[in-house]
């Protein structure tokens, strides 16, 4: 039973254009949700997070939309660098004061062209 | 500052046998957790310590074990290893938000490829 699902297990960006980096969850326990970037023989790179009380939070070139009542978010990069070409895997965990055990989704293979 | 470091990198081992992961936190992170990635998958939670107690525990076997040490150090401990355990192995820190509550956000290291023949 998949609790966090990237139903894309690729996406082919142009360098300059939008990467739209999609996610759907299934536990509505789940209150904030993380984006992890991660290259080859590294571990997972934290990108960027969102609390269920926002819809949006931005960093930089990354935005990440939270829709709670379709239980989805997105992860915008704009604009793309070749640099980003990694997989990208999205992140859940429920409110708890002491146990923090991130539910990750099976991840997006992007690549960006130049 | 150095970030999350894991040893061995790889590590190859035969089924029945037993293997020891070793991870040091970031400076300052009171909190490891523990990961199983297998290939084609998302990392899959397995523990989660902190200030030395086991603070979850994801749907593994009891063939997995952990500890963490005073300076907030850990090792993963895998028995009777199986085919199946042949993943990499992720440890994470994160850092005390306060009142004994760690953050979100986790910090990996690059990982140990245990590989079970």
């Amino acid at each position: 039973d998949q609790q966090v699902k990237q139903n894309s297990p690729s996406l082919s960006v142009q360098e300059g254009r939008i990467s739209i980096l999609n996610c759907d969850y299934t536990n509505s326990m789940f209150d904030y949700f993380l984006w992890y970037k991660k290259y080859p023989a590294e571990g997972p790179t934290f990108l960027i997070s969102i609390s269920s009380i926002k819809d949006k939070n931005e960093d930089g070139r990354f935005t990440v939309f939270l829709n709670k009542s379709a239980k989805h978010l997105s992860l915008h990069i704009v604009p793309s660098q070749p640099g980003d070409s990694a997989v990208y895997f999205c992140a859940a965990t429920p409110f708890d004061t002491g146990r923090r055990a991130l539910t990750f989704g099976s991840g997006t293979r992007l690549q960006v062209q130049p | 500052d150095a970030g999350v470091t894991q040893s061995p990198t790889h590590l190859i081992k035969t089924r029945g046998q037993h293997v020891t992961l070793r991870c040091s936190p970031i400076s300052g992170h009171k909190s490891v957790s523990w990961y199983q990635q297998v290939l084609g998958q998302g990392p899959q939670f397995i523990f989660q310590y902190y200030e030395k107690e086991e603070r979850g525990r994801g749907n593994f076997p009891d063939r997995f074990s952990a500890r963490q040490f005073p300076n907030y150090s850990s090792e993963l401990n895998v028995n009777a290893l199986l085919l199946g355990d042949s993943a990499l192995y992720l440890c994470a820190s994160s850092w005390t938000q306060g009142a004994g509550t760690t953050s979100y956000e986790q910090y990996f290291g690059p990982g140990t490829r245990l590989t079970v023949t």
